[in-house]
């Protein structure tokens, strides 16, 4: 399967606990981002990294939440401390080029947190 | 502060009628709209984009129109086939900001048989 992966596909977290979700980017692609959709809402930009490199995590809350995109292996968005908020589904994106340029981002299928 | 806006939470159509979604934006900046689809437990995927210095662009079944005076475009789908029947996300991005995607909230398509 060459399209963007991610997993835990749905993941269940007591408050305090921390979550990891994960995101392989479609095979050449070196731009990822990671998007978080609430209930009746739609995709807020949370983050968007190149290998190894934060570009922009202006849409990422300050506190408890961090992204990496290691040189190897996938891109990991991690909830520290989750809250009841944080419930929601998790996309992440991939792109060959920088996605506005040409319009098109390929998304994965979401990690949906569930926090109890 | 919402920059792109999708006013209609959901909109029902008869199969084989037109199907019209439309998508508001403030910033006059943005020179990229786009156009995504979405099925209930999947990722959303791009349908069809329109570039700032075109009023209308048509794939198949599937065209767009941009009014940039009136900071506005929609997709129509026509005819309209029960496959359709997903949530239509409007996005639009600026060169200013990086190209950084901002979506709307979503119209949620309902073909009736």
């Amino acid at each position: 399967n060459a399209g963007v992966m991610q997993n835990p596909r749905h993941l269940v977290r007591r408050r305090g606990q921390e979550a990891r979700l994960r995101c392989s980017p479609m095979k050449g692609h070196s731009h990822v981002y990671w998007y978080r959709q609430l209930p009746e809402e739609g995709l807020k930009f949370m983050v968007y990294l190149q290998k190894e490199n934060i570009i922009d995590e202006s849409g990422m809350p300050k506190e408890r939440f961090s992204a990496e995109f290691p040189k190897e292996g996938p891109s990991i968005l991690r909830i520290q401390q989750v809250v009841r908020g944080d419930s929601a589904a998790y996309f992440c994106a991939s792109s060959f080029v920088l996605a506005g340029v040409t319009g098109e981002l390929f998304f994965g299928e979401g990690s949906r947190l569930t926090v109890l | 502060d919402q920059q792109v806006k999708q006013n209609s939470p959901s909109l029902s159509v008869q199969e084989g009628r037109i199907s019209i979604l439309n998508c508001d934006y403030t910033n006059s900046m943005f020179d990229y709209f786009l156009w995504y689809k979405k099925y209930p437990a999947e990722g959303p995927t791009f349908l069809i984009s329109i570039s700032s210095i075109k009023d209308k662009n048509e794939d198949g079944r599937f065209t767009v129109f941009l009014n940039k005076s009136a900071k506005h475009l929609s997709l129509h789908i026509v005819p309209s086939q029960p496959g359709d029947s997903a949530v239509y996300f409007c996005a639009a991005s600026a060169r200013d900001s990086n190209y950084q995607l901002i979506w709307g909230a979503g119209t949620k398509l309902i073909i009736k048989p």
